[in-house]
């Protein structure tokens, strides 16, 4: 069984350009999830999707951060324009339906911002 | 509110002895179910353990245990025989209620010496 998939892994780019990720969570994966990790911190959830809706997106920055999962399969995660701040690593998570709620996590997307 | 504490912020261990990560959580639901993540540096999040309130069982997965003390809000997790691969973040998290939302401790860094 595959696992979730995310790119680019690594991406640099200058304040106030714009970047997106892209996650395929694993197949049946009804469950999507995307979390900001800043360094030596604990992740942070950004959006939670079900199938194609939002299920909480409450700590979105929504003035420059947006998601979508159009089909309720792969999600895209985009950031314009970005801050210095938004320097992280992007976690996409999925989670299967029902079970105990456990996260099956991507290698995550680093992003730097000079 | 529901919450998770980890209050080591960071642990060290030598190689082949046990060391004990401590978690505890708060929160008002009766079924609920604590997992134990590892995050090695610049590597994906995976799951170690996880334990189901409903179980009075302590969890065990090869030489990762917990010691689940329900009535003391108590989840923490024993490494033993450390190995040098084990070095890597340990966060506690609580999945709690309908929402499906995992509840994040801060991690513990955890350094296994040669």
């Amino acid at each position: 069984e595959a696992g979730v998939a995310q790119s680019p892994r690594y991406k640099i780019i200058e304040k106030r350009q714009s970047v997106a990720f892209w996650c395929n969570p694993i197949s049946g994966h009804a469950t999507l999830y995307w979390y900001q990790q800043i360094l030596g911190q604990g992740p942070k959830l950004l959006i939670q999707f079900q199938n194609n809706g939002v299920v909480d997106d409450s700590q979105l920055p929504k003035d420059r951060f947006s998601a979508e999962r159009l089909k309720g399969v792969d999600s895209t995660l985009k950031i314009q324009p970005a801050k210095l701040e938004d320097s992280a690593v992007y976690l996409c998570a999925s989670r299967p339906q029902g079970g105990a709620g456990e996260l099956f996590f991507g290698e995550g997307s680093r992003l730097t911002v000079l | 509110a529901q919450t998770v504490t980890q209050s080591q912020p960071e642990m060290s261990v030598q190689e082949a002895e046990t060391v004990t990560l401590s978690c505890t959580y708060d929160t008002s639901e009766n079924n609920y179910y604590l997992f134990w993540y590892k995050q090695p540096p610049s590597r994906q999040m995976i799951l170690v353990i996880r334990q189901e309130a409903y179980k009075q069982q302590n969890a065990t997965e090869n030489r990762f245990s917990v010691n689940f003390q329900k009535a003391a809000k108590s989840f923490s997790l024993k490494i033993s025989d450390s190995q040098l691969g084990d070095t890597a973040m340990y966060f506690c998290a609580l999945n709690a209620g309908n929402n499906r939302k995992l509840i994040w401790g801060l991690g513990t860094s955890l350094a296994v010496n040669p």
